[in-house]
């Protein structure tokens, strides 16, 4: 079955450590996002791509960098710069724009700085 | 400067009823709509679409209605299930510089009570 994999799902890192979140997906998918969750705030958008090796900052971008080496692979890495990462990451990914619009997220991951 | 907005945080029914969740949006290039229920600790579900050259969708007991002037949508569920308690998201998404840009609101947690 097609879809998008997260991993890990839970991760701990120290203060002043760089991690990264590995999202990969097997559907084909051209368009890949990374989406952080934070109580009260929604969804707010870290990064995106549409294409291999094109990738577009989101929103909240500071203290986050992604790479698309490979169209399935949509890797975030949380460095730290980023003066608070613990939240709850969601990678999505989006098929060629037509009639059926519809958007797959992977089950997320948990950051928590100790 | 939040593009998508879900103004009210809650909201409470009885099962059986209908349950009404109301979005704005303040980018009139937005093209596509999306609705997403979120179980704690899981990634979003897709639940319907619409595009902006339509007015209405329908699936199932979810109904998407789209009022482009007032930049409003609204999602109908009828009838409403204890098992439709959840947050819901609405978003939205526009091509920008190439890129499918997917922006969220807040959310509104949706409690059917038996």
């Amino acid at each position: 079955d097609g879809g998008i994999t997260q991993s890990p799902k839970y991760l701990f890192r120290k203060e002043g450590q760089n991690v990264t979140l590995s999202c990969e997906q097997n559907l084909n998918h051209d368009a890949m996002y990374w989406y952080r969750q934070d109580p009260g705030q929604g969804l707010r958008l870290i990064y995106y791509s549409q294409i291999v090796n094109d990738f577009q900052k989101g929103d909240i971008a500071e203290g986050y960098s992604v790479s698309r080496e490979k169209k399935e692979s949509f890797p975030l890495t949380v460095t730290s710069a980023q003066k608070n990462p613990t939240a709850f990451y969601l990678c999505a990914s989006i098929g060629t724009r037509g009639t059926k619009h519809t958007i797959y997220f992977g089950e997320g991951s948990w950051l928590t700085v100790v | 400067d939040q593009q998508v907005k879900q103004n009210s945080p809650s909201l409470s029914v009885q099962e059986g009823r209908i349950s009404i969740l109301n979005c704005d949006y303040t980018n009139s290039m937005f093209d596509y709509f999306l609705w997403y229920k979120k179980y704690p600790a899981e990634g979003p579900t897709f639940l319907i679409s619409i595009s902006s050259i339509k007015d209405k969708n329908e699936d199932g007991r979810f109904t998407v209605f789209l009022n482009k002037s007032a930049k409003h949508l609204s999602l109908h569920i009828v009838p409403s299930q204890p098992g439709d308690s959840a947050v819901y998201f609405c978003a939205a998404s526009t091509l920008q510089g190439g890129s499918e840009k997917l922006v969220f609101g807040k959310g509104m947690k949706l409690t059917v009570n038996p």
